[in-house]
């Protein structure tokens, strides 16, 4: 069955610090792979994504991702974390084909320390 | 661009009353939208899948005369919960899927619901 873990539930990190999250899929084809960042009460807000090709992907506010398939992996990096990162950060794969239901995993919370 | 609005964000009711969940793709037509809901420090959980001018499809445990779902345009999705009990309170975020990039969704800002 297609899952996403996030191993992280909670991660604390000093500003301007990196920064690293860890997501984990398993699914049988090549996923779509995303990453989606919520602050409180908010929706979410996507960050970047891979489909194919470069396996190092660029997203908004600095983040960036890398996708290897030997590992089954998707993590976010930011090499200098700002206070207003603080958030939850979902992976999520795409499953379905053209369907695009997506399967989240359950989160990271990230806390910034000044 | 991809900019997905909901209506209202906030919403307070009596237990036994419906409530309607607005979902709008404000500059692109959704041809998907979608509803999750989230529990208190909890990922998201599909509902349900809709296509304009088709009915909905629920995940398995949802209750489809509970969670009522219209996708009657392009722009438009409706989530209305029939008799709203307190445990039907939650945070209920819906997303939209456009025929140019139909991998990807993009996610309105979320409606709290608290049932009393």
């Amino acid at each position: 069955a297609q899952s996403v873990t996030q191993p992280d539930i909670h991660i604390t990190v000093s500003e301007g610090a990196s920064l690293e999250l860890r997501c984990n899929y398993s699914y049988g084809a090549t996923p779509y792979l995303f990453w989606y960042v919520q602050s409180p009460g908010q929706g979410l807000q996507l960050l970047l994504k891979y489909f194919s090709g470069d396996t190092l992907v660029q997203g908004i506010k600095g983040f960036e991702a890398e996708f290897k398939r030997s590992q089954s992996s998707f993590n976010l990096r930011k090499p200098s974390v700002h206070w207003s990162d603080a958030a939850e950060y979902f992976c999520a794969v795409g499953v379905g084909g053209s369907q695009g239901n997506l399967i989240f995993g359950k989160g990271t919370k990230l806390s910034v320390k000044p | 661009g991809a900019v997905v609005s909901q209506h209202p964000s906030w919403v307070i009711c009596k237990s036994g009353t419906s409530v309607k969940i607005e979902c709008r793709s404000l500059d692109f037509q959704a041809t998907t939208m979608f509803w999750y809901r989230q529990f208190p420090k909890q990922s998201l959980m599909l509902m349900a899948t809709s296509n304009e001018g088709s009915k909905a499809t629920y995940e398995q445990g949802v209750e489809k005369d509970k969670f009522l779902i219209n996708h009657a345009s392009l722009t438009l999705s409706t989530l209305t919960v029939t008799s709203a009990h307190p445990e039907d309170s939650s945070f209920y975020i819906c997303s939209a899927r456009g025929l140019a990039n139909q991998e990807t969704q993009y996610f309105g800002p979320g409606t709290r619901l608290l049932v009393l």
